[in-house]
């Protein structure tokens, strides 16, 4: 059971670039939302989907878009990098309601110079 | 407001010595989930405990045991008889609407447990 699967693991961009953040979740979870964390300020929401179809602002949601065309899929997307933006970023997936537990993917770690 | 306030920064013990970690929330909504996450320092996110808001009922699992407080809206985290392997940073999370899809995590606490 894979789980919820974020690809890359580390990635180095400049300022300026673009990037696609995956995540794919194989437990046909409806919820799926992306974080980023950075040292101490704990894990800020970035976006979130409740559905395919369907996708929200978090709390920090500028520089970023997603899209949510499958059940399985919520890539995050960095259209001009900035420094700002070095951050770890998870993704998470829910079946929501009373099973609301958050399954984390295992960490993208980017570095923008 | 919604918002979740870990206090301590870093905590360090000497092993076998128990713990507490604070954790102190605000919201307006009636039914909200709380939770704990650790963080090792491999860098996953594990899951430790969810709480209904309307159940108060204390919780032990093993070592670790949670007091959740809706007077004081608290939702604290105690480990009993520390180990090494406790180290990790320590997230407690609001689930305000009970959706699963806008959790707000607190900032952390980094436990360090000394042999």
């Amino acid at each position: 059971n894979a789980g919820v699967t974020q690809t890359p693991k580390f990635q180095v961009l400049k300022t300026g670039q673009s990037m696609t953040l995956q995540c794919a979740q194989d437990m046909n979870h409806e919820y799926m939302s992306w974080y980023r964390q950075d040292p101490g300020m704990g894990l800020r929401l970035i976006h979130y989907s409740v559905g395919a179809g369907i996708t929200d602002q978090g709390e920090v949601p500028n520089g970023y878009n997603v899209s949510r065309s499958t059940t399985e899929d919520f890539p995050l997307r960095l259209l001009s990098a900035a420094p700002s933006q070095t951050s770890v970023y998870f993704c998470a997936s829910s079946l929501g309601g009373d099973t609301g537990e958050l399954f984390f993917g295992e960490g993208s770690r980017l570095t923008v110079l | 407001a919604q918002k979740v306030t870990q206090a301590q920064t870093e905590i360090s013990v000497v092993e076998k010595e128990d713990v507490t970690l604070d954790c102190v929330y605000e919201t307006r909504d009636t039914t909200y989930y709380l939770f704990w996450y650790k963080q090792p320092p491999s860098g996953e996110l594990v899951f430790l405990i969810r709480r209904n808001s309307f159940d108060e009922q204390n919780e032990i699992s093993g070592r670790y045991s949670w007091n959740f407080q809706k007077s004081t809206s608290s939702f604290n985290f105690t480990i009993t008889a520390s180990q090494v392997v406790d180290s990790a940073v320590y997230f407690c999370a609001l689930d305000p609407y009970s959706s699963a899809s806008k959790i707000i995590f607190g900032s952390g606490t980094r436990l360090s447990i000394r042999p």
